[in-house]
């Protein structure tokens, strides 16, 4: 049983570049989350999708962020023009919804950025 | 808004002397608390998913419990492989039943058990 992977494990870039980060979650879950998280603090939620849906964004994922998921399957979140305020573990989450059910998010091992 | 504080920041620890770590939340509509173990540099992995206030859990040398205002991770008899941050988080109830809903997380424990 493989878990949630994330790719790169670890992006360095330049202030102004764009960054894509990939994850494929586990294979038959249908909700997909990313989550931010800065040294010290817990994870911060961006957004999520339900299948391809994207269902709910928060107010911290700004004009530059945009994330999808096509298939319904792997999600890409993409940073246009990164700033330094970027850097973090970007941490992609997934789970299996069901009607009635209980839901647990299972954490993929993260993208470490880090902006110059 | 939804709201977790953990307690303490950091807990030292002589390996076999036993501890609890606490999560205070305010949610509206509790789905259900989680509690996740971070070691450095990896993503968070699931310990326990606690539902309604009362509700206990147990795995190896740690028990979760439950109340409406707070959780407990009770460590007994710690050994310094449990050594992580020790994360907290509440699911809201969604909207509709077939929505997911987000984690809202504490900032975490820092355990460091020594030998």
């Amino acid at each position: 049983d493989t878990g949630v992977s994330q790719n790169p494990r670890h992006k360095i870039t330049k202030r102004g570049q764009n960054v894509t980060f990939r994850c494929d979650p586990i294979s038959e879950h249908n909700r997909l989350y990313w989550y931010r998280q800065t040294l010290g603090q817990g994870p911060e939620f961006l957004t999520y999708f339900q299948n391809e849906a994207q269902l709910e964004k928060s107010r911290l994922l700004s004009d530059r962020f945009s994330a999808e998921r096509p298939k319904g399957s792997f999600s890409t979140l993409e940073i246009q023009r990164t700033e330094q305020g970027d850097s973090a573990m970007y941490l992609c989450a997934s789970s299996l919804g069901q009607t009635g059910a209980w839901e647990t998010q299972y954490f993929g091992p993260g993208t470490r950025l880090l902006v110059l | 808004e939804d709201q977790v504080t953990q307690s303490p920041e950091a807990l030292r620890l002589q390996e076999g002397e036993s501890s609890s770590l606490n999560c205070s939340y305010t949610v509206s509509g509790l789905r259900g608390l989680f509690w996740y173990r971070q070691d450095p540099g990896k993503g968070p992995e699931f310990l326990f998913t606690l539902y309604s206030a009362g509700e206990e859990k147990e795995k190896e040398r740690l028990k979760a419990t439950l109340t409406k205002k707070e959780s407990f991770l009770h460590i007994t008899a710690p050994k310094p492989e449990d050594s992580a941050t020790y994360l907290c988080a509440v699911q809201e109830r969604p909207q509709g039943e077939t929505s997911g809903s987000r984690l809202t997380f504490g900032e975490g424990t820092q355990l460091t058990v020594n030998p």
